[in-house]
């Protein structure tokens, strides 16, 4: 069974700095791309960020870009997303999801699963 | 970025009726289009990728077209475990975005 455990969430001030983990098992970590979703309190589902299986491909939101790093460690089966100088608008549910199913040879994918998300607050 | 947009925002229906959800795209995106339901307090759950192709295990009742710019989710015969918020996402490029969202809710 696909699982996806996302970690490192809480209260944080403006300025400041979180790591979240996903702890990924129940399908081989390192042949998937992976993604970083959020959602503020109340509203739609944002894009953050996807890595590709060996991280070859990084790609952020324009609103997260020079602020936060995505990482994987495929050796340990975990996604990370760095997030620094941290604004009360990155205030949100964080979830990592998995791209797939890839059912093509294609560019692009949907996300197939997802985790639980971990609340992120921004305020001081 | 394509901006994806979804209507209506919100949508009132009743058990055993025919809805349909509306998605449209500022640019082609051929079919690189995905369809998630969100319950409260939940993750998205994906219902169709590729613009039609029904996820495993999504009931027949949850069917998707379009093609390029316009996109509808329809769901046949509502049940109430269906009544939840419903997203469009384009993975035609990046960004990845999403449409609003569709909030479907009891009559």
């Amino acid at each position: 069974e696909v699982q996806l455990v996302e970690s490192g969430g809480g209260l944080v001030k403006p300025g400041g700095s979180l790591r979240l983990s996903c702890a990924a098992s129940g399908f081989t970590f390192s042949s998937y791309s992976m993604n970083w979703v959020r959602q503020a309190p109340g509203k739609g589902l944002e894009w953050v960020s996807s890595i590709s299986s060996s991280s070859s491909y990084i790609y952020y939101a324009d609103s997260v870009k020079g602020r936060f790093t995505i990482s994987r460690d495929n050796a340990k089966n975990s996604l990370y997303l760095q997030m620094n100088s941290l604004r009360a608008e990155d205030t949100a549910v964080y979830y990592c999801a998995r791209e797939g199913p890839y059912y093509d040879i294609l560019t692009g994918y949907p996300f197939d699963y997802w985790g639980q998300g971990t609340l992120v607050t921004v305020s001081s | 970025a394509i901006r994806m947009t979804q209507s209506p925002s919100s949508l009132s229906a009743s058990t055993g009726d025919r809805v349909t959800i509306t998605c449209r795209a500022s640019q082609g995106i051929s079919s690189y289009l995905a369809w998630y339901q969100q319950k409260p307090g939940k993750a998205p759950k994906l219902l169709i990728y590729a613009a039609s192709t029904l996820q495993s295990g999504v009931p027949s009742r949850f069917s998707g077209s379009g093609s390029g710019t316009d996109f509808t989710l329809t769901i046949s015969c509502l049940q109430s475990e269906d009544f939840a918020t419903y997203y469009c996402q384009q993975y035609y490029s990046y960004p990845r975005t999403f449409g609003q969202g569709t909030k479907l809710e009891i009559k």
